[in-house]
């Protein structure tokens, strides 16, 4: 079982509706937890960094964590053709520094 | 304020060969790490310094590949000889001083073995 579980997609919505990209963890050690944008032939963007349950919005993304399930979650609100990407969740433990992905969900928003 | 900087952006090298990767971290970044996504598969880890320190290395797959900070600035990483297995994208990442930080990542150096 991996660390981290992403569903790879593709994830197509049309211009204007709202996505919901999803990860599940199996290390309940995990405290610290990401959402990264990835387009394609470039590095991992930085969205979003939190290391509490519950939610942290900025802008038109919010992100979600529940610690009890273990599940966490990226809204995008009003999404944009410009939002179609690979987004990767990332997750630290408590124990070290490193970053551990999901394999990543590919997002086409249509016009 | 300058990114994560990476070079080459690709690097196509034959198998036996050596190549050597450099990373620029993002100024004030002690922080620094080095990551893999193989095809198919999802990125990760290979190590992280502290500085010109190592602090963790337990992803690197096995001796042939050596990584270097000295002077807690850039780094590099050499992979000699290269095998077919490790054609991937080589990432970087730098984060600031202590903590689990956010880590902010370069755009990779793909490297392809034939």
């Amino acid at each position: 079982q991996k660390e981290v579980e992403q569903d790879p997609g593709p994830l197509s919505v049309p211009e204007g509706a709202i996505v919901s990209l999803n990860c599940t963890y199996s290390n309940s050690a995990f405290q610290y937890f990401m959402w990264y944008r990835q387009y394609s032939r470039k590095g991992p963007e930085l969205l979003m960094y939190t290391y509490s349950s519950g939610n942290k919005e900025d802008g038109r993304f919010t992100a979600q964590v529940d610690k009890s399930s273990k599940y966490i979650s990226l809204f995008i609100r009003d999404s944009q053709p410009s939002d179609s990407a690979t987004y990767l969740c990332a997750i630290v433990g408590n124990a070290g520094n490193m970053l551990t992905f999901g394999g990543g969900t590919r997002l086409m928003v249509k016009p | 304020e300058a990114g994560v900087t990476q070079f080459p952006s690709h690097s196509v090298i034959e198998k036996g060969q050596t190549v050597t990767l450099r990373c620029d971290p993002i100024s004030g970044h002690d922080n620094l790490y080095w990551y893999r996504r193989v095809m198919g598969k999802e990125i990760k880890f290979l190590l992280h310094f502290v500085k010109e320190s190592k602090q963790d290395e337990s992803g690197m797959p096995n001796n042939r590949f050596l990584a270097e900070r000295t002077g807690g600035t850039y780094s590099t990483l050499k992979v000699q000889p290269a095998e077919l297995e490790d054609s991937g994208v080589y990432f970087c990442a730098s984060s600031q001083t202590g903590g689990a930080g956010p880590q902010h990542f370069g755009d990779g150096t793909r490297l392809s073995i034939l």
